[in-house]
């Protein structure tokens, strides 16, 4: 079946602009993720939604970052304002069963550069 | 906050030879602990957990111990081959939630 995807691949922006990125979770799985990876580095935890509510928003970096998720579906990483330390690989991921841990289903990311 | 610590950041061994990566972290309610390859340029992809309430688990020739006293768990891989060569992730999950932090990453080189 189809797994996670993500749009777009590749994002190259300005400083000071504004970039949405999109995720599209496994049909049926109730948990999302979003990580940052900068280059070379490991995976930095971003946010989780619970369904469509995000009980911990702690790992966005700052108030330029914010998250959404509708219809238990589709979600969008907006970050505003964007800086070049942006500049990363924006990754999704999402399992099944709330209240279980389970594996994580990662997309293959979206390349954000900010010049 | 929540941290995990993965050691080393690279190894190199000979193919044939054993590879150790060793992480510990600090939520002590965290209760499930996967291990992450990536390839480069690829995705991540789970290739063995382990919970809380197992101290060891073996899928062919990767293994994984727990001590939950000492907050450390470790991936062992056997017989390593070329294709084992990638960058390797433990993480840590925290009961009832699903924040997971990762650990910074083991790139492993296996040397044919």
């Amino acid at each position: 079946g189809a797994g996670v995807s993500q749009s777009p691949s590749n994002k190259v922006t300005e400083k000071g602009k504004d970039v949405e990125l999109r995720c599209d979770p496994i049909s049926g799985h109730t948990a999302l993720y979003w990580y940052r990876q900068r280059l070379g580095q490991g995976l930095e935890f971003l946010i989780y939604f619970q369904g469509n509510s995000a009980p911990d928003k702690s790992g966005l970096p700052s108030d330029r970052f914010s998250a959404e998720r509708t219809g238990e579906s589709v979600s969008t990483l907006t970050i505003q304002r964007t800086q070049q330390e942006d500049s990363a690989v924006y990754l999704c991921a999402s399992s099944t069963l709330p209240g279980d841990p389970y594996e994580q289903y990662f997309g293959p990311g979206t390349r954000l550069t900010v010049t | 906050g929540e941290n995990v610590e993965q050691h080393p950041s690279t190894l190199s061994v000979q193919e044939g030879d054993s590879a150790v990566i060793k992480c510990t972290y600090s939520d002590s309610a965290s209760n499930y602990f996967p291990w992450y390859k990536q390839e480069l340029g690829k995705r991540p992809q789970l290739i063995i957990d382990i919970r809380s309430n197992v101290g060891e688990k073996k899928d062919q020739r990767i293994a994984v111990t727990l001590n939950k006293t000492a907050k450390h768990f470790s991936l062992h891989i056997t017989e390593t081959q070329p294709e084992d060569s990638a960058v390797y992730f433990c993480a840590a999950q925290n009961t009832g939630g699903f924040k997971t932090i990762f650990g910074a990453g083991t790139r492993l080189f296996v040397k044919a």
